[in-house]
């Protein structure tokens, strides 16, 4: 089954620290660029930083610059999002999605909560 | 950055009727457009991808057209599971960029 599932998600003071996983299965990872979107409650979808295939090329959103960090293991068919300096803006939904030839796959979401 | 401005923000419709979304970017994408549709509580779901192609399992009822900076996505008969929130999203370069949503909303 095709499918990214992403988890590390959860509640934390402004300012922490946090790393969102995004594990992929059922398909050839390591030939795939891989994104990370994010949802604020209530609001529109947010491009967040990809990677390309080989680890080699990474952009980021200049909303997040200078403190997210996107990695991937490829023999571990995995992607990263490391997040640090957290800020309240930052609470959303995050996904982590890839585009193929005919179909994208997106994971389910996984919710981050910046909160005193 | 590219930015992409979807219009109207809300249409009220009714089954069976045609919904007709617009999608202006701020400068030329080619034909790399797609749009999303998005219910409540779920993953945004790919419809059409490089302006006018459906994604696998798409229906036919779903089409996409357009190129270069205007691009409009209609649904030819809406279904009672086709009201939901629309995205077009930009993917011309690394950065993609999505619109801010059109709700389709039963009148």
């Amino acid at each position: 089954q095709v499918q990214l599932v992403e988890s590390g998600g959860g509640v934390v003071q402004p300012g922490r620290s946090l790393r969102l996983s995004c594990a992929a299965s059922g398909f050839t990872f390591s030939t795939y660029a891989v994104h990370w979107v994010r949802q604020a409650p209530g609001k529109g979808l947010e491009w967040v930083a990809v990677i390309s295939y080989d680890g080699n090329n990474k952009y980021y959103a200049d909303s997040v610059k200078g403190r997210f960090t996107i990695s991937r293991d490829n023999p571990k068919n995995t992607l990263y999002l490391q997040m640090n300096s957290l800020r309240p803006e930052d609470t959303a939904v995050y996904y982590c999605a890839t585009s193929m030839a005919t179909a994208d796959i997106w994971g389910q979401g996984t919710l981050v909560a910046v909160s005193s | 950055e590219i930015v992409l401005t979807q219009s109207p923000a809300t249409l009220s419709l009714s089954p069976g009727e045609r919904a007709t979304l617009s999608c202006r970017a701020s400068q030329s994408v080619r034909g790399y457009l797609a749009w999303f549709q998005q219910k409540p509580g779920q993953a945004p779901r790919l419809l059409i991808y490089d302006a006018s192609n459906r994604a696998t399992g798409i229906p036919a009822r779903f089409s996409g057209s357009g190129s270069g900076t205007d691009f409009t996505l209609t649904i030819s008969s809406l279904e009672p599971e086709d009201f939901a929130v629309y995205y077009c999203q930009q993917r011309s370069n690394w950065r993609w960029t999505f619109g801010q949503g059109t709700k389709v909303e039963i009148k």
